[in-house]
């Protein structure tokens, strides 16, 4: 079975900030792919990253950093000098590669992220 | 390009009613997949359609059905609705190539309200 796991509910930080957001995952399938989504307050989720498990090199993408690392089943997400801009729920979702679990996301909770002017 | 579209955008039923929600994906996209989403228990999959086909289906009671027509549009169908059924119901597409990592495409969803 597959699992993600984002123990942060909710996080609250002031404009400038820098934020990390964890995301932990469970999989036994050697090829999967780890996703980031943002969720703002219209309700649609909209894609920040996607890694594949063979992959581990760290990406930058303006203000957002993603770290992978497969020792630890871990896929944080930073945002630096954060903006109010920033405010939503961040996802994270993981995609199997067998058992038909290649047909759909396993997201974790979510962490609403509040930004403060 | 037009995102992924879905109606009604809001929805109020009572219990023991039956609703369809729809959804039309980005041109060319041919995989359909629906998410349950509620606070306690998150975003939940319920079914993913290629070609008309279900290919997989999450852990949810039969009242809810899905089905896709040739132009990839795609109905779910919630029959004699609970007050749990209370959500926003999101579905995605993608170009379903090989590519494992294909992404999701979403809409904004339709939020049902079962009174």
């Amino acid at each position: 079975a597959q699992k993600v796991t984002q123990a942060q509910t909710e996080i609250s930080v002031v404009e400038k900030e820098d934020v990390t957001l964890d995301c932990v995952y469970e999989t036994r399938d050697t090829t999967y792919y780890l996703f980031w989504y943002k969720q703002p307050p219209s309700g649609e989720l909209v894609f920040l990253i996607r890694r594949n498990s063979f992959d581990e090199q760290n990406e930058i993408s303006g203000r957002y950093s993603w770290n992978f690392q497969k020792s630890t089943s871990s896929f944080n997400f930073t945002i630096t000098a954060s903006q109010v801009v920033d405010s939503a729920v961040y996802f994270c979702a993981l995609k199997g590669g067998s058992g038909g679990s290649n047909y759909k996301l396993t997201f974790g909770k979510g962490t609403l992220l509040t930004v403060n002017p | 390009k037009a995102g992924v579209t879905q109606t009604p955008r809001y929805l109020i039923k009572t219990r023991g009613q039956q609703v369809t929600l729809s959804c039309s994906p980005i041109s060319g996209h041919r995989s359909v997949s629906w998410y349950q989403q509620t606070p306690g228990q998150g975003l939940q999959f319920l079914f993913e359609y290629f070609s008309e086909t279900q290919r997989n289906k999450g852990n949810f009671p039969g009242r809810f059905s899905g089905r896709q027509f040739s132009n990839s549009r795609s109905e779910m169908n919630v029959s004699t609705l609970e007050l749990g059924d209370s959500a926003l119901y999101l579905c995605a597409s993608s170009r379903d190539s090989p590519d494992l990592g294909e992404k999701l495409f979403f809409g904004s969803g339709t939020q049902l309200s079962v009174l």
